[in-house]
C-alpha cells in the first residue's frame, strides 16, 4: 500500500511570486485535504477535495487554490506569495474524508 | 470562541507516569474524533479514533470522549521518553477536519 506522497519537500520562493505544490493520495482514497501549519501551531484547513470536487474550504483568500486529478493526486497553487505563507503545507487523504492520512509535507520557506 | 481548544503546555511527566491530554470543541454537530502525534519536523501521525461516548483502548493510550461535555481526552500509561511530542486534538465539523493547537508531552527520564 503506497502512502501519501508530497513534492516538493523544501521550497523558497520570493515575495509576490507563484508555487504549485503536489501530493498523490493512498492508494484507495477519494478524498484530499490541504493543511497549513505554521510553526508551533496546530494545522489550519485549507481546503478539501472529493472526486475531483471542491467540498470544503477553511479560512484562506482565494489566491489558495487546489486542483484534484482523476487518479485522486491533487495541487495546491498559492499566488502573490506573502511572507506570513511561510509554513509547512500538510496534504491527507482518506476514503470519504476520515481519518486522514498525512504525506510528510512541503515545508515553504516565503523570503 | 475557538473550534477545539487544547492546553498549549508544555506538560512533563516522569517516565513511567501517566500522561493526561485534554480537549474541547465547540460543535455539538461533530461525530468522529481524532488524537494525532507529531514529531518536531516530522508530520501527524493518527494514534487514536474515538466515535462514540466512552473509553477506547489501544495498548498504552485511552482516549475518552463526553460528547455532552464536548470534551476528548487522551491517556498515555506508562509514558516513555519516546513519547515526547506534540498531540493533536482533531475534530469533525461540517465535513471537514479541524485540529487544535496541540499539547507538547516531555517524559523526562
Amino acid at each position: 500500500e503506497t502512502g501519501v506522497t508530497q513534492s516538493p519537500t523544501h521550497l523558497i520562493k520570493t515575495r509576490g511570486q507563484q508555487v504549485t505544490l503536489r501530493c498523490s493520495s493512498q492508494s484507495g482514497h477519494n478524498t484530499v485535504s490541504w493543511y497549513q501549519q505554521a510553526l508551533g501551531q496546530g494545522p489550519q484547513f485549507i481546503f478539501q477535495y472529493y472526486r475531483e470536487e471542491e467540498n470544503g474550504r477553511g479560512n484562506f483568500p482565494p489566491r489558495f487554490s487546489g486542483l484534484q486529478f482523476p487518479n485522486y493526486s491533487s495541487e495546491l497553487n498559492v499566488n502573490a506569495l506573502e511572507l506570513d505563507d511561510s509554513a509547512l503545507y500538510l496534504c491527507a487523504s482518506s476514503l470519504d474524508g476520515t481519518p486522514l492520512h498525512f504525506g510528510n509535507g512541503t515545508r515553504l520557506t516565503v523570503t | 470562541q475557538k473550534e477545539v481548544e487544547q492546553n498549549s503546555g508544555p506538560l512533563s511527566v516522569p517516565e513511567g507516569a501517566i500522561a493526561s491530554l485534554n480537549c474541547t470543541y465547540s460543535d455539538r454537530g461533530s461525530q468522529s474524533f481524532f488524537w494525532y502525534r507529531q514529531y518536531s519536523g516530522k508530520s501527524p501521525e493518527l494514534i487514536m479514533s474515538i466515535y462514540s461516548n466512552g473509553d477506547k483502548e489501544d495498548g498504552r493510550f485511552t482516549a475518552q470522549l463526553n460528547k455532552a461535555s464536548q470534551y476528548v481526552s487522551l491517556l498515555i500509561r506508562d509514558s516513555q521518553p519516546s513519547d515526547s511530542a506534540t498531540y493533536l486534538c482533531a475534530v469533525t465539523s461540517y465535513d471537514k477536519v479541524i485540529f487544535g493547537p496541540g499539547t507538547s508531552l516531555s517524559v523526562i527520564p
